[in-house]
Parts: structure tokens; sequence; C-alpha cells
């Protein structure tokens, strides 16, 4: 069966850049997500189809990829952005998600 | 916004049956998936149904003990689990596909399973 596997756990500093990377066979052509998810809530969308950002989501997150691995930026990271954050993708019509990864920002 | 029934408490063994209302949008519109999450752990993902036609697919450790179906007169999606177990104890969302991504999820319901 198809696998992602993300870091457990990243840590920044406010204001600095925070990278997220998430691996899988192909990944780059399964049309990854991203999701941030806090304490108590439903995930929230922050990165679709690789690259893209929801209408809302602050400009700070970014999405790139290339070949097997995705990655999500969080440039001057704020302590707001303190979550987790899952990978997402697409095998075949089913969907995997990423273990996840805390990250702290202190 | 996709608005989900309210948290259950079943016994080992029984079943649930979880609903997950439209609001503001067709249902019919987006394929509808649910995904589950135990206290303390990750996102794991259940299946999906096409509100507009019934089809579904399944992850295939729940194949044989979860169904969802759909009410396309009020907007509404369901899953039934059955059989349940004290692992199957976890927060359940719906969630709606948009563009190869879930774009809008529900608040989740909490399913505990005690005896």
């Amino acid at each position: 069966s198809y696998e992602l596997t993300q870091p457990p756990s990243v840590s920044v500093s406010p204001g600095q850049t925070a990278s997220i990377t998430c691996s899988g066979d192909k990944l780059g052509q399964r049309y990854p997500s991203w999701y941030q998810q806090k304490p108590g809530q439903s995930p929230l969308l922050v990165i679709y189809q690789d690259t893209k950002r929801p209408s809302g989501i602050p400009e700070r997150f970014s999405g790139s990829s290339s070949g097997n691995t995705a990655t999500l930026t969080i440039s001057g990271t704020q302590a707001m952005d303190e979550a987790d954050y899952y990978c997402q993708a697409w095998d075949s019509s089913a969907v995997v998600f990423g273990g996840g990864t805390k990250l702290t920002v202190l | 916004q996709l608005v989900q029934s309210g948290a259950e408490v079943k016994r080992p063994g029984a079943s649930v049956r979880l609903s997950c209302k439209a609001s503001g949008y067709t249902l019919t519109r987006n394929h509808i998936h649910w995904v589950r999450q135990a206290p303390g752990q990750g996102l794991e993902w259940m299946g999906i149904i096409n509100p507009s036609d019934g089809g579904t697919l399944y992850a295939q450790q729940f194949q044989g003990r979860v169904t969802m179906t759909r009410d396309t007169s009020t907007g509404t999606v369901y899953m039934e689990v059955s059989r349940l177990r004290y692992e199957d104890t976890a927060i359940y969302h719906c969630a709606r596909v948009s563009f190869q991504a879930f774009d809008i999820w529900g608040q989740g319901t909490m399913v505990t399973v005690s005896s």
C-alpha cells in the first residue's frame, strides 16, 4: 500500500522559515495537499495541488515538490502557526495521509 | 459548510450511524470522504461516497464494516460503522473534495466505544 512519510516534529524560531517534508513514491504526480490542525479543531487546507494556496491562507504558506518529496514552507513563521501539519495524496481513487508533523514555534 | 451529528457512546459490537449535512452548496456537486482521528493520533482515511450516484469506495481495512449512503432530498450523507471495537473510539470527520483536496471539513463527531 502507498505510504507518506513525515518527520514527527519540526521546531522553528519566530520569524524564521519552517520547512516540513513529506515523502512518497512519485509524490509530485499525486496532487499533494497540506492541512493545518490546531488542538480541538478540524483540519484546515493550506496548500492544494502541490503549490496552490486557498483563499484566505496567508502568503507565508507555500508548497513545492520534486520527485518523491513535497515540502510545505512557512516563511516568517508566527506563533499562531504552531500546529500539526498533515500531507495528503491520492493513490488512484483512494486517499493517503502522512503521519503528521508537530510544528513548534519557540 | 458540513454539519455533523452529535457525539455517540456505544458498546463494543454495536453499530453507529453518523450524519453529515451540506449547507450552502448542493451536495451532489462534490464527493464526500470520511476521515477519522483516534485520540492523539493522525488522520485515517475511511472512504468516499459520490452523492450524485451513491457510488462508494472504502479503505481496505474498513471493507465489510462501513457503509456510506446519501439522501439527496435532505443534502445529507451517512456513514454506518458496525461491529464496533474499543479501537474505533475516535473523532469522525466528513470532508468535501474540490480540486483534489479536502476544502471543507465537518466539525467532527466523537464516537466513544466503551462497556
